[in-house]
C-alpha cells in the first residue's frame, strides 16, 4: 500500500543548531507533499509545501528538499529554537486524502 | 480570521454508545476532511466532504459517518463506539482539497470507556 514514513523517531539537538528531518515516501505518482508540525495537545500546523516539479522550497527559517530520484524527502530548520520542539509529520498527498507518516519527535536543549 | 474550529474539545463515552463531532471551516473553504489520530501516529485519513459530497473516504468501517451542511461545516458520527475509537479526531479545511493544503483544526479528544 501507499505509505509516507520518516526515517528517525527522535532527534534532539541544541538551541542555535541546523536541524534536518527526513522522510522516505513510497507512492512514486504523488505530486503534492506538506510538512506539518504538531505540539502537545495541538491539531498539526502547516509548515512548508512542495509540488513535484520542484526540487527545493525556502521558507522563514524552514527549507524543504525533494528528491524524486530516490524518493525522499527533507526539511531543514536554520538555527533552531525551543519553540521548535514539537512532532514533525510529513504528508503525502494521494489525490484527496493526505497520507502521514508516524512523525519524528525534536527536541531543543538550550 | 478565524481558522478551523471543532467542537467539543473533549468528550469521554461508554462503549456501544454514539458520538456527534462538529467542525467548522476557515471562511471561505469548501472542503472538510476528518481525520483519526491515535496516541503516538500520524492522522489517518477517514472522510472528506466537497461541497457537501463525500469525494473521498478511508479505510474505515461503516460505523463511521459524516455529513457537510450548506454552511460548509461538517459533523463526524460514530456508532456504536469501541474502545480502539478512542484517539484526536482532527477536522480539516480547503479550498477544494484537492491536493493542496489542508489546515487543522484543534482536534476532539474522545475516550472511550
Amino acid at each position: 500500500g501507499e505509505s509516507v514514513g520518516l526515517h528517525l523517531p527522535t532527534l534532539s539537538v541544541q538551541e542555535g543548531d541546523n536541524s534536518i528531518i527526513n522522510c522516505a515516501y513510497s507512492n512514486s505518482a504523488s505530486d503534492y507533499f506538506i510538512w506539518y508540525k504538531q505540539e502537545s495537545g495541538k491539531g498539526p500546523q502547516f509548515i512548508i509545501d512542495i509540488r513535484s516539479n520542484m526540487d527545493k522550497r525556502q521558507g522563514q527559517r524552514v527549507t524543504v528538499l525533494l528528491n524524486k530520484t530516490v524518493k525522499h524527502l527533507s526539511l531543514q530548520i536554520a538555527a533552531t529554537q525551543p519553540g521548535d520542539s514539537a512532532v514533525y509529520f510529513c504528508a503525502e498527498s494521494a489525490g484527496t486524502a493526505l497520507i502521514f507518516g508516524k512523525g519524528t519527535t525534536l527536541s531543543v536543549s538550550s | 480570521d478565524a481558522g478551523v474550529t471543532q467542537s467539543p474539545t473533549h468528550l469521554i463515552k461508554t462503549r456501544g454508545q454514539h458520538v456527534t463531532l462538529r467542525c467548522s471551516p476557515i471562511s471561505g473553504h469548501k472542503s472538510v476532511s476528518w481525520y483519526q489520530q491515535v496516541l503516538g501516529q500520524g492522522p489517518q485519513f477517514i472522510f472528506q466532504y466537497y461541497e457537501k459530497e463525500e469525494r473521498g473516504r478511508g479505510n474505515f468501517p461503516d460505523r463511521f459517518s459524516a455529513r457537510q451542511f450548506p454552511n460548509y461545516s461538517s459533523e463526524l458520527n460514530v456508532n456504536a463506539l469501541l474502545l480502539g475509537d478512542s484517539a484526536l479526531y482532527l477536522c480539516a479545511s480547503s479550498l477544494d482539497g484537492y491536493q493542496e493544503t489542508q489546515y487543522f483544526g484543534p482536534g476532539t479528544r474522545l475516550l472511550v470507556l
